[in-house]
């Protein structure tokens, strides 16, 4: 069993305020791992791809970072907007390749306006 | 739009009948992933294709689920004898190879 891991499950911040999560997964046949913002009623929308260990990678106020030699990533949102209400997956390739991916439960973030 | 589409969004049906859902993805994609998710969980790998091959099934994937991607293009998830355990989201996803996947908005079933 591949257990990856999201914390907390879910978290409520004001508008304005800075927030950060937690992805943890097994190191072993890591191959890339994936960050995607699913908001109610959408598609899940991919934020972010990294591969290599001590990665980070940026999108507006939206961070990411990785480290794969102890097996988790950080995801960052700086300054809290209500359009950032989602549920925040991460989703490692545990397979040695871009095939299925694994997902763990998600972080429901909810900004109050 | 160019996105990943799912038909239908949603579906009611009684405990013990069929259903299919379809699933078409991004053109140029070659692979296309089918996912379920239950409350309070992640999405769980099912099954994926590449082209119209069908390479992996998970263990999820009982007797009862068949997938199909006939020419390579739209794919097919039918669940016969439906339960009441199979109330879930199905979500497609595509992506050229060895690259992310971009998903659609999902199937909500609820098996009555």
């Amino acid at each position: 069993i591949l257990n990856v891991e999201q914390s907390p499950q879910s978290l409520h911040v004001q508008e304005g305020d800075s927030t950060n999560f937690t992805c943890s997964f097994p190191s072993s046949n890591f191959y890339a791992l994936h960050w995607y913002r699913w908001e109610t009623a959408k598609s899940p929308e991919a934020l972010f791809v990294m591969t290599l260990n001590g990665d980070e990678k940026k999108k507006g106020r939206i961070s990411a970072t990785l480290n794969t030699k102890e097996g988790y990533s950080y995801l960052y949102i700086k300054g809290s907007q209500p359009e950032d209400s989602a549920t925040y997956l991460c989703a490692p390739n545990l397979s040695g390749g871009y095939q299925k991916v694994t997902f763990g439960t998600g972080t429901k973030l909810q900004v109050i306006p | 739009d160019t996105g990943v589409s799912q038909d239908p969004r949603h579906k009611i049906t009684k405990r013990g009948q069929n259903v299919t859902f379809r699933c078409d993805p991004i053109s140029e994609h070659n692979r296309l992933y089918w996912y379920r998710q239950t409350l309070g969980q992640g999405p769980e790998f099912l099954t994926y294709f590449q082209n119209e091959a069908q390479l992996e099934k998970s263990r999820l994937l009982s007797d009862r689920f068949s997938a199909e991607r006939p020419k390579g293009s739209f794919s097919t998830l039918e669940i016969q004898r439906t339960e009441q355990g199979d109330s879930a989201m199905y979500l497609c996803a595509s992506s050229p190879p060895q690259e992310t996947q971009y998903f659609g908005p999902g199937t909500r079933l609820l098996v009555l």
